[in-house]
């Protein structure tokens, strides 16, 4: 089962790009890269997938290697709304072939003025 | 269309006690997950459901814990015989019928519990 590795905090500028990286170095080839943001108190909120290819949505772009075993998130013009923790996860096929996401620690992202 | 709920937003039990927790998927979605979060800490899955039917129940304390997603109505994360460590947020997520090997989740905004 593949693992992830994000930095625990990173902080932008309001209105910069913010990139948070995410490896994944043991991932398999069928297995997607998701990620979710979880802003305080509030419950996690999708943001977007992807396999191999790079993946745009209105929130969010998302850079995969092409060895698969890193990928990046990019929020192109961060708001102070966009200060949550971001966790980047791959799927894990778990027992009777269900696909059970394992959140670790994520990456807190704050957003200053 | 609705996303997905889960209620009540906020419990108080003492110890001892019983949590009934509810939660009721987006329409559409037959696939029913819960999650634990501890303060200060990430999401820890519990038990992937559906409909009439535990698919997953590996995340899932062995005593006072149960699940359930009846065929009518919401699915029900019950604990019974409360005790002060379970005191945490209970996410619901829910997901359409898993394809070519994925599934979006979407989440409910949780139950947090508290135990007296």
């Amino acid at each position: 089962d593949a693992k992830t590795t994000q930095p625990p905090s990173m902080d932008c500028a309001e209105g910069r790009a913010a990139n948070l990286p995410c490896n994944h170095s043991t991932i398999s080839g069928n297995e997607y890269v998701y990620w979710y943001r979880q802003i305080h108190s509030q419950g996690p909120q999708y943001i977007i997938h992807g396999l191999k290819n790079n993946e745009t949505n209105e929130m969010a772009s998302l850079i995969i290697t092409e060895d698969r075993k890193s990928s990046t998130l990019i929020l192109p013009h961060a708001t102070l709304r966009d200060t949550a923790v971001y966790y980047c996860i791959v799927r894990v096929i778990a027992s009777g072939g269900s696909y059970i996401p394992t959140f670790g620690r994520g990456t807190s992202l704050i957003v200053h003025p | 269309n609705a996303g997905v709920m889960q209620n009540p937003r906020h419990l108080v039990r003492r110890r001892g006690q019983e949590a009934r927790l509810r939660c009721s998927p987006m329409k559409g979605h037959s696939h029913v997950y819960w999650y634990r979060q501890l303060p200060e800490e990430g999401l820890k899955f519990m038990v992937y459901l559906q409909k009439e039917n535990i698919i997953d129940e590996s995340g899932m304390p062995k005593e006072r814990f149960s699940a359930e997603f009846p065929k009518e109505g919401p699915s029900i994360l019950r604990i019974q015989q409360v005790v002060r460590g379970d005191s945490a947020a209970y996410f619901c997520a829910s997901s359409p019928l898993p394809t070519s090997g994925t599934d979006t989740q979407y989440f409910g905004p949780g139950t947090r519990l508290t135990v007296l």
